[in-house]
This record gives structure tokens, sequence and C-alpha cells, in this order.
């Protein structure tokens, strides 16, 4: 059964700080995803890496940058936080051939910036 | 235009009704098309995929209007349980890894 695993639930940071969000996923998938959830507005894509050290742009890449030094782990940092960056953060994988198809998901992180 | 757009909800239906969201999308080059479902505080899983003409599994159907570039999703006999909120998928098969997700229709089946 695949599984992927996101650091924290719920996270409250300040404005300015520097913030790490961990995912891990254990099928030995070779694409992570790094999306942003909010009312309205559905999932919008932050970066993609389809490899170790690979990383890609998604529709929403400012304020954010990713890490991918191990193929089971996919980090997003935002270098400082701002208010507008408070939402829900989903991480999700899928095989490199399927790319265009099921991705599982992580339980998600809500972000809290104040 | 957005790349992907569903039926507004919030869909309030009595258990038992039968329900349908629709979900139209602008790429025309689409090949494959996906829901998902996701309940209140939990992440996306998926309910069905939609390759050609359409998917039954259970009480749920899903179709394809290639000429008008709509998906639908029907749940036939509501359960209590069906209350979430589902997401019309679109991969872009750009040779790339670009998939749309919708805003979601939210369902709430009551008793």
């Amino acid at each position: 059964d695949v599984k992927v695993t996101q650091s924290s639930r719920y996270l409250v940071k300040r404005t300015g700080e520097k913030v790490f969000l961990e995912c891990v996923q254990d099928m030995d998938h070779e694409n992570m995803f790094w999306y942003r959830q909010d009312p309205g507005l559905g999932l919008r894509l932050i970066y993609f890496s389809y490899d170790v050290k690979m990383k890609e742009k998604g529709d929403i890449p400012e304020g954010y940058s990713v890490s991918r030094e191990k193929k089971e782990r996919f980090s997003l940092i935002l270098e400082s936080a701002s208010t507008n960056q408070t939402s829900m953060y989903l991480c999700a994988s899928n095989r490199r051939d399927r790319a265009t198809y099921e991705q599982y998901f992580g339980p998600g992180t809500r972000l809290t910036v104040t | 235009r957005k790349e992907v757009e569903q039926d507004p909800g919030p869909f309030n239906v009595p258990e038992g009704a039968t329900v349908a969201f629709n979900c139209t999308y602008s790429n025309s080059a689409s090949q494959s098309f996906f829901w998902y479902r996701q309940d209140c505080r939990k992440e996306p899983k998926l309910l069905m995929s939609v390759y050609s003409s359409g998917n039954e599994d259970g009480r749920f159907t899903a179709q394809l209007n290639r000429a008008s570039q709509y998906i639908s999703l029907l749940i036939r006999d509501s359960k209590l349980s069906d209350s979430a909120t589902y997401l019309c998928v679109v991969p872009q098969n750009t040779g790339g890894f670009k998939t749309i997700f919708g805003a979601g229709t939210r369902l709430f089946v009551k008793a």
C-alpha cells in the first residue's frame, strides 16, 4: 500500500520565518509534487521533481523552493514566510511512466502564517 | 476560460437520490480524465478514471463527451458516506507532468 507522509499536520509560523515542509514516500516513485490548496482555487502545482536533484517549476513557484536529495524525500521551503502563504500544502507522488495517471497524496500540512 | 471548471456546489441531496456533477475542460488534446474524492480535512484519493466513452463502478458512473469537452460523474442511490468534495482532474498530456485539478464540487447527502 502506497504511503506518503508529511512532517506536520498543522504548523503556525510568523511572517519572515524560514519554513520547511517535508514529504516522504515509500513506494520508490520517481515523481513527486508539491501543491497548495485554497478554497475555490483547487490544487495548484508549486513544484515538481522527476528524479533526485531534478526539479521543475509549477504554476505558482514564487516564494518557494524545493530540495530532493534522496528519491523518497521531497522538501518544500518557504524562504521568508508571508501571510499569503497561509494554505493547505499537499505532497503527492507517482511513477515516472505514469506521470499523468493516479497521484498518491499525503495527508496535507495546514500552514498558518501570522 | 479556466482550464478545468466544475459545477459550483454545494449539492444537498437526500439519501437514495441520484446526483450528477459536470466538469468542462479546455484542452481538446486531453486523453484521460479522473475523478478524485476528498473528504473533509483529508487528502484527495482517486475515485474513477475515464479514458474513452465512460466507466462504471457500482453506483458511480463517469462519462466523457469529447465533442462538448466535458466529463460527468453520476452517483445513484446516494449514501451518507458519499458526502465529500469531488475533484475533476485533467492531465495535460503534453509529454510533461502537468495535471489540472478542478476546484471541486461539494456534496452533502442528508438522512
